[in-house]
């Protein structure tokens, strides 16, 4: 079946470069998009970027100068790199695979907090 | 970017009663799409396309609107139905959550 599982740390300092790894299972990344949201502590839910069957990339304007998302097909993985980490970056942080114009699976999500 | 409003923020309801949240958009969208997010747990696609229901949801969920004004209806509400509930549009960029809606039970 269709898994998604995020990991990375869960703790990072204001200014550093945040890592997540999206494990994906039971679907190809060449046929599938797999998208990144990112979901403050109590709040609401907000799409980040997303890449797509052939590889390219679409990304939410409010965040594009400071991410990355690339992948490695070989390993069914999907990678996000956000830098210029601040305390409002703090939150899960989901990928979900992207069918068309919604998300039909997501994982269950990675929390992360920026702190000094 | 277009906001999705929805309303009421929170609601309460008995079970066996009929739940009705709006979506409405700041913009024209041509389809919507929900979700369902229990506390702890990602969300959950609940409808695609408007009125689609996604594998697995049960037939008490069913959705409908056009242009800026959707809705999702939970014809009888049941407990297991407490959760949040978010719409979302991609008919242009950026795609975009609306704010949520928090449904409890009486």
């Amino acid at each position: 079946q269709v898994q998604l599982e995020e990991s990375g740390p869960g703790l990072m300092q204001p200014s550093e470069t945040l890592s997540l790894t999206c494990t994906v299972s039971g679907f190809s990344l060449t046929s599938n998009g797999v998208g990144w949201v990112r979901q403050p502590l109590g709040k609401g839910l907000v799409w980040m970027g997303t890449i797509w069957a052939g590889g390219s990339t679409n990304y939410n304007s409010a965040v594009q100068s400071r991410l990355s998302i690339s992948r490695d097909t070989s390993k069914s993985q999907v990678f996000l790199k956000m830098n210029s980490l601040q305390p409002e970056d703090t939150g899960t942080y989901y990928c979900a695979r992207h069918n068309w114009a919604y998300f039909d699976y997501w994982g269950q999500g990675v929390m992360v907090t920026v702190s000094s | 970017e277009i906001v999705l409003t929805q309303s009421p923020t929170t609601t309460a309801a008995s079970p066996g009663e009929k739940v009705t949240i709006t979506c409405l958009a700041s913009s024209s969208v041509s389809n919507m799409y929900w979700y369902q997010q229990k506390s702890g747990a990602s969300p959950k696609l609940l409808i695609y396309s408007t009125s689609s229901l996604a594998s697995g949801v049960p037939d008490r969920f069913s959705g409908s609107g056009s242009g800026t004004s959707y809705s999702l209806t939970i014809n009888t509400m049941e407990a297991e139905d407490a959760a949040t509930y978010y719409c979302q549009q991609w008919s242009s960029n950026p795609l975009t959550f609306g704010s949520g809606t928090k449904l409890e039970i009486k």
